[in-house]
């Protein structure tokens, strides 16, 4: 299956300031996921990211919020932008497989914003 | 729309008892539906995936998952647990015709008593 490197793994950041997460596909994915796990809670989708287009945001996130880039077809990044404290988390990419069988994730970075 | 239910979230079962961790989806295709584990500190990690061929999934550790459409569930399930089985776990649909999007359930975090 596919593997992803996600980094950085965590970080703690001062509320106003912005965070990049960076995600790299050892292969080549038409598309790639972004997600938010809030504490305790489940996952929540906040972009699909297509190469050579706009990211698709769901309902509820925007773009100011959370630009996302994807240059190619291995690489992606999101930014946290102008970060308060609910936006502790932990954020995921994901993009399918090699296989086809399913979808890989990446091991998440865990944000704490104070 | 897709949605998934878990219906529980805590399970406790003894180690060597039988689990079961509880599934209802909703989706308007065919859906594809997914188990994923999530060790404390860890990535998502894919346990099996459903997508119309056998009814019956085997995935890996000893879990597996039966697809019933006529109750719209997919539920999880091992026969003896261990130890290491101690996890949150996810149901995720799937809308197999339309895009990629995944829909988490809400989790169940499951407790393994020695």
């Amino acid at each position: 299956s596919a593997v992803i490197s996600q980094k950085p793994s965590r970080d703690i950041c001062q509320r106003g300031t912005s965070l990049t997460i960076q995600c790299q596909v050892d292969s080549q994915v038409t598309m790639m996921f972004w997600y938010r796990q809030q504490p305790g809670q489940s996952l929540t989708l906040i972009a699909t990211a297509n190469q050579g287009s706009e990211a698709t945001y769901e309902s509820g996130f925007v773009i100011d919020k959370f630009p996302i880039s994807r240059p190619n077809l291995t690489f992606s990044t999101l930014t946290v932008s102008n970060m308060s404290p609910e936006d502790s988390s932990i954020y995921l990419c994901s993009a399918p497989d090699r296989e086809g069988y399913g979808y890989t994730f990446g091991s998440g970075t865990r944000l704490t914003v104070v | 729309a897709q949605s998934v239910t878990q219906l529980d979230s805590h399970v406790s079962v003894s180690e060597g008892t039988p689990v079961l961790l509880r599934c209802n989806y909703s989706s308007s295709y065919s859906p594809s539906l997914f188990w994923y584990v999530q060790h404390p500190n860890k990535g998502l990690q894919l346990l099996l995936k459903y997508t119309s061929a056998a009814t019956l999934v085997k995935g890996i550790n000893g879990f597996e998952a039966e697809f019933k459409k006529s109750e719209t569930s997919f539920h999880l399930t091992k026969p003896s647990a261990h130890m290491s089985d101690a996890a949150e776990y996810f149901c995720v649909v799937s809308d197999r015709f339309g895009n990629e999007k995944l829909t988490f359930g809400t989790g169940t975090r499951l407790t393994i008593i020695p």
